[in-house]
């Protein structure tokens, strides 16, 4: 089976601190995707990558960046985390075409 | 606009048929439908999908209106298990998925 592993389950830091939150995927897929899902809101797409060293912006990248140096490993980094993005994070891996989405458990965030 | 539009939420007895709609009015002719859904506490996990023909599955089958505008995941006999927040998504079929609506919360009653 897939298996894509968030570093964290939960994860508490504080305003202004830089912010990594790690996604590895064993399975040789193409692209990576993070989310974050918030009440009410659903999941929103925040960055995405369909190569090493690629990456496109979903709809909400503003305050994110994403680091892709390895084909298994997807980074979102919070540059100045602040407190409207506590949130929970989730992170998926496809091989792409019309192919499924296999998703990790996801990370609480929490910024105080 | 990508998005799909669902129900918020929907109520169903256990062992009797649910039928989850979801509109994508603005489809283009290579998207695909992808159905997910999310069991409290997980990540989203992958449902079914399609693309014009109606599909089956040991989950679930899907109905894609001859327009392409709708689709209606079908859960022939709901379980208790099957209590979850379902997902309606359009995949451009570039591998890029697009953001997920709220999706429809369904309650299934014992």
């Amino acid at each position: 089976d897939v298996k894509v592993t968030q570093s964290s389950r939960y994860l508490v830091k504080r305003t202004g601190e830089k912010v990594f939150l790690e996604c590895v995927q064993d399975m040789d897929h193409e692209n990576m995707f993070w989310y974050r899902q918030d009440p009410g809101l659903g999941l929103r797409l925040i960055y995405f990558s369909y190569d090493v060293k690629m990456k496109e912006k979903g709809d909400i990248p503003e305050g994110y960046s994403v680091s892709r140096e390895k084909k298994e490993r997807f980074s979102l980094i919070l540059e100045s985390a602040s407190t409207n993005q506590t949130s929970m994070y989730l992170c998926a891996s496809s091989t792409g075409g019309e192919e499924k989405l296999f998703f990790g458990s996801g990370t609480q965030l929490s910024v105080l | 606009d990508a998005k799909t539009t669902q129900p918020n939420s929907m109520e169903s007895n256990e062992e009797e048929p649910v039928h989850l709609p979801c509109n994508h009015s603005t489809i283009s002719g290579t998207d695909y439908i992808h159905w997910y859904r999310q069991l409290p506490s997980q990540g989203p996990e992958y449902v079914i999908h399609g693309l014009t023909s109606n599909v089956n599955n040991r989950m679930a089958s899907l109905a894609i209106a001859e327009d392409r505008k709708s689709s209606t995941l079908i859960l022939h006999r709901a379980t208790l298990r099957d209590a979850a927040v379902y997902y309606c998504i359009r995949n451009n079929n570039a591998g890029n998925m697009l953001t997920f609506g709220g999706g429809t919360r369904l309650m299934v009653k014992p």
